[in-house]
């Protein structure tokens, strides 16, 4: 059965610094890896989307890399602003064999202090 | 609006009543998933729906639930008998794909609340 984990549970960083969030999963494999950005009491925005033949995605201020083999990826948040403060999940596809469904780790609560 | 969109919001209902929630996917999506979330949790699947047929139900999906979408367009999330146990967020997402997987696209969710 995929578990994912991601590390830390919580983070709290001045605005401006440079942070990096982990996940990692337990079988390697996994069609895909997705980060999702949850504000509180909302639905779930899609960040970034790596498919299990890329090392990595860039989408402005954020950059995510997967090494598929090793069960890891990361999540780079670069200048951090107040408005990046919002629960960061990991989620993989592939459990089971289907190319559809996602298991999901219990998130990172992040917090950028002004 | 051409995202995901799920309707109510919120849903306060009394232990032992019904609830039907509906989730209308992005146009041209084939797939239609459902997931639950409880708090401090990630998100938990659900069931999957390509077109109008229901492919997968998870074991979390007790008799107590059924899902439709007919014609392969919006679909409904029914819960029977509810339970306090029942309270949660339930999230509705859709993506585009037969073969390959693609990015998945999430509603705002409804807020369910058993008392």
């Amino acid at each position: 059965k995929q578990e994912v984990t991601q590390i830390p549970a919580a983070l709290s960083v001045p605005e401006g610094e440079n942070l990096v969030l982990n996940c990692s999963f337990t079988d390697s494999a996994i069609y895909n890896l997705q980060w999702f950005r949850q504000d509180p009491g909302k639905g779930l925005t899609s960040l970034l989307l790596i498919q299990s033949s890329q090392r990595e995605q860039t989408s402005g201020r954020l950059n995510a890399s997967l090494d598929k083999s090793s069960g890891r990826s990361t999540l780079y948040i670069a200048a951090s602003q107040p408005g990046d403060s919002a629960t960061y999940l990991c989620a993989v596809s592939g459990s089971g064999g289907s190319n559809y469904k996602l298991t999901f780790g219990k998130g990172t609560l992040l917090t950028v202090n002004p | 609006d051409t995202g995901v969109s799920q309707n109510p919001r919120h849903k306060i209902t009394k232990r032992g009543q019904n609830v039907t929630f509906r989730c209308d996917p992005i146009s041209e999506h084939n797939r239609l998933y459902w997931y639950r979330q409880t708090l401090g949790q990630g998100p938990e699947f659900l069931t999957y729906f390509q077109n109008e047929a229901q492919l997968e139900k998870s074991r979390l999906l007790s008799d107590r639930f059924s899902a439709e979408r007919p014609k392969g367009s919006f679909s409904t999330l029914e819960i029977q008998r509810t339970e306090q146990g029942d309270s949660a967020m339930y999230l509705c997402a859709s993506s585009l794909g037969y073969r390959s997987y693609t990015e998945a696209f999430f509603g705002q969710g409804t807020r369910l609340t058993v008392v």
